[in-house]
């Protein structure tokens, strides 16, 4: 089966960075993203990393470490808004699925 | 261009009911996936559909059945409902089977089954 960790919770300040680790353990690893999801919607699409090293997306970037079984998500000049869910979801080479984490809680506090 | 479109919205059942959900994808997109989102964790793979034949299913109860229509709409289906169905199913679109694209998700339908 799968296995994918994060943490559950995570609080920061307004204007600075936080850093959202997953592992994850699994048989035919594809490829994994990050979603974003505020209470009550729906998970929207922040990135999506298929080889190994760093993906920028302007506030936002996303790193992947096939070998280890890593990946973080960085927030960069947090804002309030980015108070939400954030997901970790790995895909197979079958591909048909997605596998999610249980999300990690981030709060932006002023 | 309209999103991922599902109804209801909010829905609330009676155990032993019948409930059925409905999504519209993207245009173009060919693939549905349904999900189950209890409050507080990830959401959990329920089905896909591709080209209206069932591709994939999760760890869930024959109570839950699906299908997909020639327009690429589908309909989630639960039967006997139980309490511990009360959830946020998430219906994902993509453009084909295997996602090396990202899927869009609709809002939801939130459950309750009382």
């Amino acid at each position: 089966g799968q296995n994918i960790d994060q943490p559950t919770e995570m609080t920061a300040t307004e204007g600075a960075i936080v850093q959202i680790n997953c592992t994850y353990q699994t048989s035919g690893f594809n490829g994994l993203f990050w979603y974003q999801q505020h209470a009550g919607e729906a998970p929207t699409f922040l990135s999506y990393n298929v080889l190994d090293g760093l993906e920028e997306k302007g506030r936002f970037s996303s790193f992947l470490s096939r070998s280890k079984g890593y990946s973080y998500l960085l927030l960069k000049e947090l804002q309030m808004k980015d108070s939400a869910s954030y997901l970790c979801v790995i895909t197979q080479a079958a591909g048909n699925k997605l596998t999610f984490g249980g999300g990690t809680r981030v709060l932006v506090k002023p | 261009d309209a999103g991922v479109t599902q109804s209801p919205t909010h829905l609330i059942k009676t155990r032993g009911q019948h409930v059925t959900l409905r999504c519209s994808p993207i245009s173009g997109h060919k693939s549905v996936s349904w999900y189950q989102q209890v409050l507080g964790q990830g959401p959990q793979f329920i089905f896909q559909y591709y080209e209206k034949e069932e591709r994939g299913r999760g760890n869930f109860p024959d109570r839950f059945s699906a299908r997909q229509f020639p327009n690429y709409s589908s309909e989630l289906n639960v039967n006997a409902l139980l309490l511990g169905d009360s959830a946020l199913y998430l219906c994902a679109s993509s453009l084909g089977q295997f996602y090396s694209t990202e899927a869009f998700f609709g809002q939801g339908t939130r459950l309750t089954v009382v």
